[in-house]
């Protein structure tokens, strides 16, 4: 079956780095997603990967491995704002979106 | 623009019953997409439609129906609603080039009784 595994909820000081890990088993790979999801609000994109290595976008940046079925979302200088579930999502061979069920991220003052 | 625009927001709908959920896109994206978001799971697909006229099933079509009558309006029909379709629903688009980034409706919150 197809699964993409990320932790359930994280908790990160502001101003402080936090990686959010996913790994992934799929049948084919034709890239991998980041969302942003608030509380009640939809999901918003943040970032794609379809090479091996690093994406940096501002104070975002994504990695991926497809040797290792890994990749992470890194945030730094983290803000009360950055406060939401961040998801994890692969495109299939069938061009379709497996999802990962987030990643809860808590800011604290 | 106002993107991806979906109705209700949320209704409380007794067991039963028949519900149509409404979608459109002003992007002229080709592909449009149903979802269901779980506590604990992810979003996982209803149904998806590829291009204007075409449909498919995806991962949990169980219980629903579309129809793509024009490449704007996408909507999602509870034949008769039980109380596990209680979720929200997401509508999505992609222009089906590149990254074929999807792009997400505000959702709605359906509650069945």
């Amino acid at each position: 079956g197809q699964n993409i595994d990320q932790p359930t909820e994280m908790t990160a000081t502001e101003g402080a780095i936090v990686q959010i890990n996913c790994t992934y088993q799929t049948s084919g790979f034709n890239g991998l997603f980041w969302y942003q999801q608030h509380a009640g609000e939809a999901p918003t994109f943040l970032s794609y990967n379809v090479l091996d290595g690093l994406e940096e976008k501002g104070r975002f940046s994504s990695f991926l491995s497809r040797s290792k079925g890994y990749s992470y979302l890194l945030l730094k200088e983290l803000q009360m704002k950055d406060s939401a579930s961040y998801l994890c999502a692969v495109m299939d061979s069938n061009y379709q979106l497996i999802w990962g069920a987030g990643t809860k991220l808590i800011i604290k003052p | 623009i106002a993107g991806i625009t979906q109705a209700p927001t949320s209704q409380i709908l007794a067991a039963g019953r028949r519900m149509t959920l409404r979608c459109t896109q002003d992007m002229r994206h080709n592909a449009m997409y149903w979802y269901r978001q779980d506590l604990g799971l992810g979003l996982r697909l209803i149904h998806y439609s590829n291009t204007a006229g075409t449909t498919g099933k995806g991962e949990v079509p169980d219980g629903y129906s579309v129809s793509r009558a024009n490449t704007d309006d996408f909507p999602l029909t509870l034949a008769s609603a039980v109380p596990s379709q209680t979720s929200v629903y997401f509508c999505a688009s992609s222009d089906g080039t590149g990254t074929d980034t999807q792009y997400f409706g505000p959702g709605t919150r359906l509650t069945v009784l």
